[in-house]
């Protein structure tokens, strides 16, 4: 199984703050890489897809880059409806994988 | 509106059975990549299965030979049954809709509890 290895696993940041997530892969998966927010009680909602694509909807504020095996997401100013779980998740090979979760916490 | 309405969890013995329902709405299931995803209480998101649009299967090594996921294309209703239950498949089950291998419409899910 291709693993995916999110970092920080939990992270606390003031709002305006940057804040980057990282989410590396055992092997390459050639950008098939999406990310999702998850709010407590909620279903997760997709962020970005393909590494760097915005979902409809998205505000422009996340933004998604990377490829062979490391990715990241940024959130270039954290808003209070940001505070929530964010997982990575790849669709390169099967099985598909999803990381353990990254929780950004108000500080 | 597009929509995905999960229904039959419960409570379950360990070595039960119990099928899932995925009701769909605002777009064709046999259309699309759908796939079933879970989340243990106070866990992260497992994927588990997914159906192509040509109805060929892939699922995860955790469930493989337990689980199906199949559809009706005439009801538009994705389904997954799940077999020999044991304790750690107690979970929220969501089913997904699939966008470029990401999943872009989630259900509310549907909480499964495996317990005697």
């Amino acid at each position: 199984d291709n693993r995916l290895t999110q970092s920080p696993s939990s992270l606390s940041a003031s709002v305006g703050d940057r804040v980057t997530i990282t989410c590396r892969a055992n092997e390459i998966i050639r950008k098939l890489l999406n990310w999702y927010q998850q709010k407590p009680g909620k279903a997760p909602k997709l962020l970005i897809y393909s590494t760097s694509t915005l979902q409809i909807g998205v505000p422009s504020r996340f933004s998604g880059s990377g490829s062979g095996t490391e990715y990241t997401l940024t959130i270039s100013s954290l808003q209070p409806d940001d505070f929530a779980t964010y997982y990575c998740q790849q669709s390169h090979s099967s099985p598909w994988t999803f990381g353990q979760g990254t929780k950004v916490e108000i500080k | 509106e597009v929509q995905l309405v999960e229904s039959g969890g419960g409570l379950v013995q360990p070595g039960g059975s119990l099928r899932l329902s995925c009701t769909v709405s605002g777009f064709t299931v046999s259309n699309n990549y759908m796939t079933w995803v879970r989340q243990a209480p106070g866990k992260g998101l497992e994927w588990l299965s997914v159906i192509y649009a040509d109805g060929n299967t892939n699922y995860a090594d955790s469930v493989k030979g337990r689980f199906t996921t199949s559809r009706d294309n005439y009801r538009n209703i994705l389904f997954l049954q799940m077999d020999s239950l044991r304790a750690e498949d107690t979970a929220i089950y969501y089913c997904t809709k699939c966008l470029s291998y990401g999943f872009d419409i989630w259900g509310q899910g549907t909480m499964v509890t495996v317990s005697s």
